[in-house]
């Protein structure tokens, strides 16, 4: 089984809907992160969570809400969808007391936003 | 953290090495160098990583410069499952979230 799984894998939404990603991990980290990604793109942060009470703004957090469930469980919220939301979204954990700073990533969501 | 610059693609035979280069002339002293690869659509997936000394591992080799702003990843001996796109980044390592994904080196393996 994986590590890291992602639900759904493929979304298909309408613009001003809410929608809700899932994340959920059974490789015990403390930490937990929300990508997304762009064609041709690399990966931009979005949130992050280095525990169950932490939440933290990434790089472009606006139109995006997270929720840290407990230990294995982060989900990303878009409370109004619009299409320009349309992307890869990745999540991943990293384990302080791992390698430095490695990061494992799910399969990724692909959302589309029409 | 330092920005990253990686040359947009590159072709690779199989069965030769792979020298991906990345240069991070920005790095600070406690920042470390760290490569992952996406194949196709996949997930990120980590490679190896350094901080001042060449790295090896089953996957691949990492040669720092010594003064440290530069890198590259080696592959020995690629084949047709390592074309990807491959991510050069440097962030602080443990405490860190910041990893800043550049646009990457996309690899291609020819048969």
């Amino acid at each position: 089984d994986a590590d890291v799984t992602q639900t759904p894998r493929n979304r298909i939404t309408k613009t001003g809907k809410r929608i809700m990603l899932e994340c959920s991990q059974t490789k015990g980290h403390d930490r937990m992160y929300w990508y997304r990604q762009d064609p041709g793109l690399g990966l931009r942060l979005i949130y992050y969570s280095f525990d169950v009470k932490d939440i933290n703004k990434g790089e472009i957090s606006d139109g995006y809400s997270v929720s840290r469930q407990a230990q294995a469980k982060f989900s990303l919220s878009l409370e109004s969808a619009i299409p320009n939301q349309t992307a890869l979204y990745f999540c991943a954990t990293s384990d302080p007391a791992g390698p430095l700073g490695t990061q494992y990533f799910g399969p990724g969501t692909r959302l589309l936003v029409l | 953290d330092a920005k990253t610059t990686q040359p947009p693609s590159m072709d690779c035979a199989e069965g030769r090495a792979a020298n991906l280069p990345c240069n991070h002339s920005t790095i600070s002293g406690n920042e470390y160098v760290y490569w992952y690869r996406q194949i196709h659509s996949q997930g990120p997936q980590y490679i190896i990583h350094g901080l001042k000394n060449n790295e090896t591992n089953e996957m691949a080799s990492l040669i720092i410069t010594e003064d440290r702003k530069s890198s590259t990843l080696i592959l020995p001996h690629a084949t047709l499952r390592d074309t990807a796109v491959y991510y050069c980044i440097v962030s602080a390592g443990s405490g860190t979230y910041k990893y800043i994904f550049g646009t990457g080196t996309r690899l291609k393996v020819l048969a």
